[in-house]
């Protein structure tokens, strides 16, 4: 199957860190991505990781990856308000990206 | 500057009409993609061209036809309009030598079919 899974929403208190998690189904999948999406606005690639590495860090961002699990984190620390977003994962698909369902991030002060 | 443009930002139309929207890439890319996303975000991937062929169509209607004129440039044409397609449609496109797929995404045209 094709599906991506993601919890529908996350809010957390500023400066506190965010965890975002997502399931994914297709043991081949060479790429998993992080988009963030804004109100109004399109996609915007945060991050990736290749299927053969278990963290990628990146300043604020940590990407952690089970493989046995299927199973991919987005770690966001010291969480701000420009934070507030819709985070989706994507794993990639032979010629094409499968998206997950969208987290929406709410940063509260 | 932008990368990825989209025109128009917003269509409003009628059911039964015909619209198009349209896609332009300044990144030197050779992929480009249409992706629809629904009023609950969930966002599917519609087609994808290469150098101008088409290699994706996702079980899409045929009132749906992607047009690339050009590496640069991907269009889309939407015949008879139906009130289900109402979404906001995304252009993106990659390097297809690029192994880690980045796609980037333009802003989003918003349909809405009254």
């Amino acid at each position: 199957g094709e599906d991506v899974e993601q919890s529908l929403f996350l809010s957390v208190r500023e400066g506190d860190s965010s965890v975002i998690n997502c399931t994914y189904t297709d043991s081949s999948s060479t790429y998993l991505y992080w988009y963030k999406q804004e109100p109004g606005a399109g996609l915007q690639l945060l991050t990736y990781i290749f299927s053969n590495m278990d963290m990628k860090q990146d300043q604020r961002l940590t990407v952690l990856l089970n493989k046995k699990d299927k199973h991919l984190s987005l770690r966001i620390a010291d969480t701000q308000t420009g934070d507030s977003a819709i985070y989706f994962c994507a794993e990639r698909h032979t010629d094409k990206l499968i998206f997950g369902t969208g987290t929406r991030l709410q940063v509260f002060p | 500057d932008t990368a990825v443009s989209q025109t128009p930002k917003y269509l409003v139309t009628q059911m039964g009409n015909d619209k198009s929207i349209k896609c332009e890439q300044n990144l030197g890319h050779d992929t480009m993609y249409w992706y629809k996303q629904d009023s609950k975000k969930f966002l599917k991937i519609m087609f994808s061209y290469n150098n101008k062929e088409l290699i994706i169509n996702e079980t899409v209607p045929n009132r749906f036809s992607p047009k690339s004129p050009d590496k640069a440039h991907l269009n889309l044409h939407i015949n008879s309009l139906e009130l289900g397609d109402s979404a906001v449609y995304f252009c993106a496109s990659s390097r297809s030598s690029d192994t880690a797929y980045e796609q980037y995404f333009g802003p989003g045209t918003r349909l809405t079919v009254t």
